[in-house]
C-alpha cells in the first residue's frame, strides 16, 4: 500500500530536550516536505527537499532542523524544542514537482512542557 | 511571499444545498492552485488541482473550482452537499516561478445540517 508514514503520532516532552519525528514513504517520490498546522493559521511549510541531499526553508523553519540522506526518509528535528513549537506536524510527499499531488502522513501530535 | 486567503472560516449548508468555499491569492503571476480536504483526525488529500489549461477543473467527490485570473480566486464548489463532505477544506498554492515552496490558507470548516 502506498503511504506516508510518521513516528511517533503522539509525543509529550519537556523544554529542551532533543527530538526527532520520522517521516518515510514507499512512493519512490522525490518530493516531501514537513508542515505544522495550528489553529487559525492553516499549515505552514516547514522544510522542503526535492531530493536526496537537497533540502530548502519554508515559511517557519526556524527552530527546526531535517535532513534528506535516504530518498524514502525525511526526519524532522527539534533539537531545543520550545512550547510555542507545540503543534500538530504533517509530513508530505509528492513525485516530482509542485505540480504533483502531495500525498500526506497521519500527523504527530507534539506538546511541548 | 504568496499569501493565500479562505473567506470564511466556518460555513454551514444543508443537505442537498450548494456549497461554496472561497479561496483568493495574492501573485500577480498566476500560480499553481491545489484545494486539500481534511477528515476529522487524518491527513490531507487533494481534492483537486489546476496547473494550465481548462479553467474549470473538476474533482473528487463531486467538486469542482475555477480558476478566475481577473479576479485572483480559484473558489470550490459543489451543487449538492451530503453529510460526508463535513470536513475542512484548505486552498493551497504553489508559485510557477519560484518552485516548490508551498503556502496554504487558514483553512474552512464544512458543517452539513442534516
Amino acid at each position: 500500500e502506498a503511504q506516508v508514514t510518521q513516528n511517533p503520532r503522539y509525543l509529550i516532552t519537556v523544554t529542551g530536550k532533543k527530538l526527532t519525528v520520522t517521516c518515510s514513504q514507499n512512493m519512490n517520490h522525490e518530493y516531501m516536505s514537513w508542515y505544522r498546522q495550528d489553529p487559525g493559521l492553516g499549515l505552514r511549510q516547514i522544510y522542503y527537499s526535492m531530493n536526496v541531499e537537497v533540502t530548502d526553508k519554508g515559511d517557519v523553519p526556524e527552530g527546526y532542523k531535517v535532513s534528506r540522506k535516504e530518498k524514502r526518509n525525511f526526519p524532522l528535528i527539534l533539537e531545543s524544542p520550545s512550547p510555542n513549537q507545540t503543534s500538530l506536524y504533517f509530513c508530505a510527499s509528492s513525485g516530482w514537482d509542485s505540480t504533483d499531488t502531495q500525498y500526506f502522513g497521519p500527523g504527530t501530535r507534539l506538546t511541548v512542557l | 511571499a504568496q499569501s493565500v486567503t479562505q473567506l470564511g472560516s466556518h460555513v454551514s449548508v444543508s443537505e442537498g444545498a450548494l456549497v461554496l468555499l472561497r479561496c483568493n491569492y495574492s501573485s500577480s503571476v498566476p500560480p499553481y492552485l491545489f484545494w486539500y480536504v481534511q477528515y476529522p483526525n487524518q491527513g490531507l488529500q487533494l481534492l483537486l488541482k489546476y496547473t494550465t489549461g481548462a479553467t474549470l477543473v473538476k474533482g473528487i467527490n463531486g467538486f469542482e473550482a475555477e480558476f478566475k485570473k481577473s479576479e485572483t480566486s480559484f473558489h470550490l464548489t459543489k451543487p449538492s452537499a451530503h453529510m460526508s463532505d463535513a470536513a475542512e477544506y484548505f486552498c493551497a498554492v504553489s508559485e510557477r516561478d519560484t518552485g516548490n515552496q508551498f503556502y496554504f490558507g487558514t483553512g474552512t470548516s464544512l458543517t452539513v445540517i442534516p
